[in-house]
């Protein structure tokens, strides 16, 4: 059992449309963090969301943590192809253990 | 900057071989871990170490080991390569657990196959 499920696991879209991906879980955490992974990479840090309720935007990325601090979402306005790559929530499980999403791979087709 | 450094980038290991994945880093993080990446499966955690001397099980550690004799240094031993163990393979490093300290520096990776 994956302590964080995220949705879709798969994502094809268009250049210019809009998008969600979600990070869900039973637990509740103090902070959150997104990363984006592009192919022969390791992970990049994008956002981390502390706060119930907060909202933090980047560009055309806007990401969101629950008010129960248990699930996150990322909002991708007008997708561009430089978009493309995989994004993997992550969370601080217990005291050390730094624990990460199953992924959603995004596509971005011109 | 180097930042974390992995070697090799690529190996093919036959059944049974052994061999030691190399990580370090340059930032003087307490706390480094290792990851696998397969297909559909996002980062799997390894073995994780809070500071030198220091290391403990992540999700999936079977089938390795794991020591922290420097700060910089956090090798991944592999004793007896399965087929099962064919991944992608990442280390990272962090600075610490706050909300400020949780972002991770990952090495660019080393891709394994046992045959």
């Amino acid at each position: 059992t994956q302590l964080l499920e995220q949705s879709p696991q798969f994502l094809s879209i268009q250049e210019g449309e809009n998008l969600t991906v979600y990070c869900n879980s039973s637990s509740v955490f103090s902070s959150l963090q997104w990363y984006r992974q592009e192919p022969g990479e390791g992970p990049v840090l994008l956002v981390t969301v502390v706060t119930g309720g907060e909202v933090k935007k980047l560009k055309r990325l806007t990401f969101q943590f629950g008010d129960a601090r248990k699930d996150s979402s990322l909002h991708i306005t007008a997708a561009q192809p430089g978009d493309t790559g995989l994004y993997l929530c992550a969370v601080t499980s217990g005291t050390y253990k730094y624990i990460f999403g199953t992924g959603t791979r995004l596509k971005v087709l011109a | 900057n180097a930042g974390v450094t992995q070697t090799p980038k690529f190996q093919v290991l036959k059944t049974g071989q052994s061999m030691t994945l190399q990580c370090a880093q340059d930032m003087n993080h307490e706390y480094m871990s290792w990851y696998r990446q397969d297909p559909g499966m996002g980062l799997r955690l390894i073995h994780y170490s809070v500071g030198a001397g220091i290391t403990d099980q992540g999700e999936v550690p079977n089938g390795y080991n794991v020591s922290r004799s420097t700060t910089e240094d956090f090798p991944l031993r592999l004793l007896s390569a399965a087929p099962s163990q064919t991944s992608v393979y990442f280390c990272a490093s962090r600075r610490g657990t706050g909300s400020g300290n949780t972002e991770a520096f990952f090495g660019q990776g080393t891709r394994l196959t046992v045959v």
